[in-house]
């Protein structure tokens, strides 16, 4: 089927500790981003990328870091996580970099717990 | 300001009536508006799209977009309990960074049977 698929499903990570967040997808997609939730705060943007080997900031991009080497993979890495952190984390894509009749697909989320 | 505004609710409407939401935004420049529906514990879904004023029907659903007062609007008719969730707005604008959506933290909707 085709879609995003991110991985792990879910994590508890100690501070300090470095992690890559996984996404992949196989739409051939040109632009993917990186988005995340919490509670009343809704989705906010991280890193986004408009096609294989660009990548440009978010709303909240401190403390993260993304790589776009192909068209399918985007990961993102939190070199030393600290507790707010905390929340869940969406990888998403679309056919486009512009918005415009090109709305974005979302994977099902790695729920990241650091403590 | 938030960009993207929303009542978070919870919007409780009878099954069988008509929940209507509503989205507001702060940058003129926005083109593009959608909604996604948001099971809890799982990822947004697109619904809806809009990209000029007035209405955009898809089955039982109605957008509602007016540019001039900054406002997008989503109607659900015949509303189900299956259409309890947690509604998205998305709005684009040549502020956000990227020219990226924009999303308001979100209705939840309660429909009961």
């Amino acid at each position: 089927i085709a879609g995003i698929t991110q991985a792990p499903t879910s994590q508890i990570l100690a501070a300090g500790r470095r992690m890559t967040l996984r996404c992949t997808q196989d739409m051939r997609h040109n632009a993917m981003y990186w988005y995340r939730q919490d509670l009343g705060l809704g989705l906010r943007l991280i890193h986004y990328s408009n096609t294989a080997g660009t990548t440009g900031k978010g709303e909240v991009p401190d403390g993260y870091s993304v790589s776009r080497a192909n068209t399918d993979d985007f990961p993102l890495t939190l070199a030393s996580a600290v507790p707010s952190q905390t929340s869940v984390y969406f990888c998403a894509s679309s056919p486009y970099h512009h918005s415009y009749n090109s709305p974005l697909h979302f994977g099902n989320g790695t729920r990241l717990t650091v403590t | 300001q938030k960009e993207v505004e929303q009542n978070s609710g919870p919007l409780s409407v009878p099954e069988g009536a008509i929940a209507s939401l509503n989205c507001t935004y702060s940058d003129r420049g926005s083109q593009s508006f959608f909604w996604y529906r948001q099971y809890s514990g799982k990822s947004p879904e697109l619904i809806m799209s809009i990209y000029s004023n007035g209405d955009k029907e898809d089955g039982r659903f109605t957008a509602q977009l007016n540019k001039a007062s900054q406002y997008v609007s989503l109607l659900i008719r015949d509303s189900q309990p299956s259409d309890s969730a947690t509604y998205l707005c998305a709005v684009n604008g040549i502020k956000a960074a990227g020219n990226k959506l924009t999303f308001g933290g979100g209705t939840r909707v309660l429909v009961k049977p």
